[in-house]
């Protein structure tokens, strides 16, 4: 069994400062670790993905999230916010190995402060 | 097209009809997913395709729902007798290989069923 929790629902920022959006996951196996990000009337978009390499992973759009095994965490985070990054973003895992399923989080919802 | 095309992308119909959605997945994907979006959740799948084949059909609900992707192509979800609770959003994603794992996943924008 797999499963993430996006510990916050909503997340505001102000332009120019850091984002940290969190997320834990819980998984039988040796999991893959994904954040996808949905922009209003947009499809989901992948931002990074963890499968097995470097536990620190950069993403598009100044995006990068860090595995840590013994956090069961995979926090998203990014430097400076821009106004274009409001959105909401899921926190996913899936199987590594089989399973072709994708487990999403419940989504936060990132809002920029101008 | 450049991108997955799912239509309608709205669709309000009563309850206890048969509803169909389409999905043209990009040329060349050979996987083929459908998830589901309830308001203010993540969305949660049902079936995945690898050419004609359902793989993996154990997120679909109940027998109400069928899937169907007869030339490896354009796939159609299927409801039949539909309630109130299958009011969500419907997603579809392709992908050039099978598994998240190796293949990025290509979402549409999603079909909204709304059922009266």
């Amino acid at each position: 069994a797999q499963s993430v929790t996006q510990l916050d629902s909503h997340v505001s920022v102000s332009e120019g400062t850091p984002v940290l959006l969190r997320c834990n996951y819980s998984s039988s196996y040796s999991p893959s670790l994904f954040w996808y990000v949905q922009h209003p009337n947009k499809g989901l978009q992948l931002l990074l993905k963890y499968t097995s390499a470097a536990t620190l992973v950069k993403g598009i759009n100044g995006f990068e999230a860090e595995f840590k095994k013994s956090e069961t965490s995979f926090h998203l985070t990014k430097p400076s916010a821009h106004m274009s990054d409001a959105a909401e973003y899921f926190c996913v895992v899936s199987r590594r190995f089989g399973n072709e399923k994708l487990t999403f989080g419940t989504g936060t919802r990132l809002t920029i402060i101008p | 097209g450049a991108g997955v095309s799912q239509t309608p992308s709205n669709k309000v119909t009563e309850k206890g009809k048969y509803v169909e959605l389409r999905c043209d997945p990009i040329s060349g994907h050979t996987a083929l997913y459908w998830y589901r979006q309830s308001l203010g959740q993540g969305p949660e799948f049902l079936i995945y395709f690898q050419g004609t084949g359902a793989a993996d059909d154990s997120g679909l609900p109940n027998d109400r729902f069928f899937a169907v992707r007869p030339e490896g192509s354009v796939s159609t979800l299927k409801i039949q007798r539909t309630e109130r609770g299958d009011s969500a959003v419907y997603l579809c994603a392709s992908s050039l290989s099978l598994g998240p794992n190796t293949g990025e996943l290509f979402f549409g924008e999603g079909s909204r069923l709304t059922v009266l």
